[in-house]
């Protein structure tokens, strides 16, 4: 099974709308985190918000926020008033602390495109 | 600013030869990396390092090679490089502990 499962292949927003990226995980570990990072066409990796399975509240960082549901083993980004530059390669990742903690884990991403 | 660095950008090469990928950070972490990013496959770990003379190997280290000397270095060497070695490289760092990586601009590998 998957570990990490992002079923949009490809979306296309209007700016300014707020757009969701959906991310769902699977582990037996109590102690994970879960990481979204961007990478636009320049091929560069950049970190955009981090939750740890033990959070109580939904991290947030600017115009993302992380909507998770830790019952449902979801973590799904919302990006509100998307702008062209937010265009990109979106990973959802996942860091499982019991089993090794340097290995991360990446979805297959979702590809966004912002429609001026 | 602090940054990592990666060179080179942009490596062709030949099967069989010796190719060393060099990572750089300026900030300060104990902890590196270096991952390859194939299609379908996302990044995956190859090599990481906890400090100096530290290394260990991550889960597609067979062909790789990294050493520690420095805190601000890991090179990345390929001992006889292999056509299933064309990849993206990525290095990272990151605090001790600390859950996020700081990624370098990517070093893309062919191998031809």
């Amino acid at each position: 099974a998957q570990k990490i499962t992002q079923t949009q292949p490809g979306m296309f927003v209007q700016e300014k709308e707020a757009v969701t990226l959906d991310c769902t995980y699977d582990t037996s570990d109590p102690s994970y985190g879960l990481f979204w990072y961007k990478q636009p066409s320049s091929g560069e990796m950049i970190f955009l918000i981090y939750q740890g399975s033990y959070d109580q509240q939904n991290a947030t960082e600017g115009r993302y926020s992380l909507n998770f549901q830790k019952a449902r083993k979801s973590a799904n980004l919302v990006i509100s008033a998307s702008q062209l530059g937010d265009s990109a390669m979106y990973y959802c990742v996942m860091r499982e602390y019991n089993i090794g903690n340097e290995k991360l884990t990446f979805g297959t991403g979702t590809r966004l495109t912002i429609i001026p | 600013d602090a940054e990592i660095t990666q060179s080179p950008r942009h490596k062709i090469t030949e099967t069989g030869r010796q190719v060393t990928l060099a990572c750089h950070q300026t900030w300060n972490h104990n902890n590196m990396f270096w991952y390859r990013q194939d299609l379908g496959h996302g990044l995956r770990l190859i090599h990481y390092s906890y400090g100096v003379h530290d290394t260990n190997k991550g889960e597609v280290s067979d062909g790789y090679s990294v050493s520690r000397s420095n805190t601000e270095d890991l090179p990345l060497t390929l001992e006889s490089a292999a056509s299933s070695q064309t990849s993206v490289y990525f290095c990272a760092s990151s605090e001790p502990g600390g859950a996020t990586r700081y990624f370098g601009p990517g070093t893309r590998l062919t191998v031809l």
